[in-house]
C-alpha cells in the first residue's frame, strides 16, 4: 500500500539554527500539506500546497517557514533561525485529485529545538 | 470560519462494551468528514470518511460514524471496544468543494479498560 514517507523520523537543532524536514508524498496525489502537533496538543494546519504554488496557509505559517517541493517527488519544509517553541511533531500528508479524498500522513518528524 | 469539536478529551469505556467518541463541525458549504486514530509515537491513520449518500458509514477495524446533518454531528462509534483500540481520535472537516485543507478536532484519547 502506498505510503507518505517522512525523514527524519527525529531532528535535534539548536536554538537559531535552520532545519528543512523532508517528505516523500503518494506518487499520484497532487495535495500536499504540512501539520504540526505539540505534545499532547491538537493537529494545527501549516500550509497546503497544490499545481506547485501554496494555496493556504495559516497564521503559523510565517515568514520563518517555506516550503518546497524540488523534484516533484520531495516535498519539503525549512524553518528558518528555529525557536524553542517550534518543537513539536510536523505532519506531512497528501491527498488526490478530488476533494472527496482523505489525506494519507505520514509519520512524522519529531523536532526538538534546544 | 470551518471548524470542528470534539467535546471530550476523554472517553472511558470498558472491553465488550459499545463506545462512542463525538465530533460536531461548522462549516460554510457541505461538509466533507473523516476520523483518524493515533497511536503513541504515530502518524494519523485514516479509519472513515462521510462524503454524500448513507448517513452511516462502516470504515476500518469495527468502527463507524453517523453523519447527522441537522445536529451537524459526525461521531464515531463501535458495537463493542476492544483494549487495542485506545488510541487518540481525531475528527477532520473539509469544506467541500473550495476547500483544500482538513481541519482537525482537539482530539479524544479513547482508553478502553480490560
Amino acid at each position: 500500500e502506498p505510503e507518505v514517507t517522512q525523514t527524519p523520523s527525529h531532528q535535534v537543532t539548536q536554538m537559531g539554527q535552520e532545519v528543512i524536514l523532508r517528505c516523500v508524498p503518494i506518487s499520484n496525489h497532487l495535495y500536499f500539506y504540512w501539520y504540526r502537533q505539540i505534545l499532547g496538543q491538537k493537529v494545527e494546519f501549516l500550509v497546503s500546497f497544490y499545481n506547485n504554488e501554496i494555496s493556504e496557509k495559516s497564521e503559523i505559517f510565517d515568514d520563518q517557514f517555506s516550503v518546497e517541493r524540488p523534484d516533484g517527488s520531495n516535498f519539503t519544509l525549512k524553518i528558518r533561525s528555529t525557536k524553542l517553541e517550534d518543537s513539536a511533531m510536523y505532519f506531512c500528508a497528501s491527498s488526490g485529485d478530488r476533494k472527496n479524498t482523505e489525506a494519507f500522513f505520514g509519520q512524522g518528524t519529531r523536532l526538538t529545538v534546544v | 470560519a470551518q471548524s470542528v469539536a470534539q467535546p471530550e478529551d476523554q472517553v472511558n469505556v470498558a472491553e465488550g462494551n459499545p463506545l462512542t467518541v463525538k465530533c460536531t463541525y461548522s462549516v460554510s458549504g457541505n461538509p466533507y468528514l473523516f476520523w483518524y486514530v493515533q497511536y503513541p509515537n504515530r502518524g494519523l491513520q485514516f479509519l472513515l470518511k462521510y462524503i454524500t449518500g448513507d448517513n452511516l458509514v462502516k470504515g476500518s477495524y469495527g468502527f463507524e460514524a453517523e453523519f447527522n446533518k441537522s445536529q451537524t454531528s459526525f461521531h464515531l462509534k463501535k458495537p463493542s471496544a476492544l483494549v487495542s483500540d485506545s488510541a487518540l481520535y481525531f475528527c477532520a472537516v473539509r469544506d467541500a468543494p473550495t476547500g483544500n485543507q482538513f481541519y482537525f478536532g482537539t482530539g479524544t484519547s479513547l482508553t478502553v479498560i480490560p
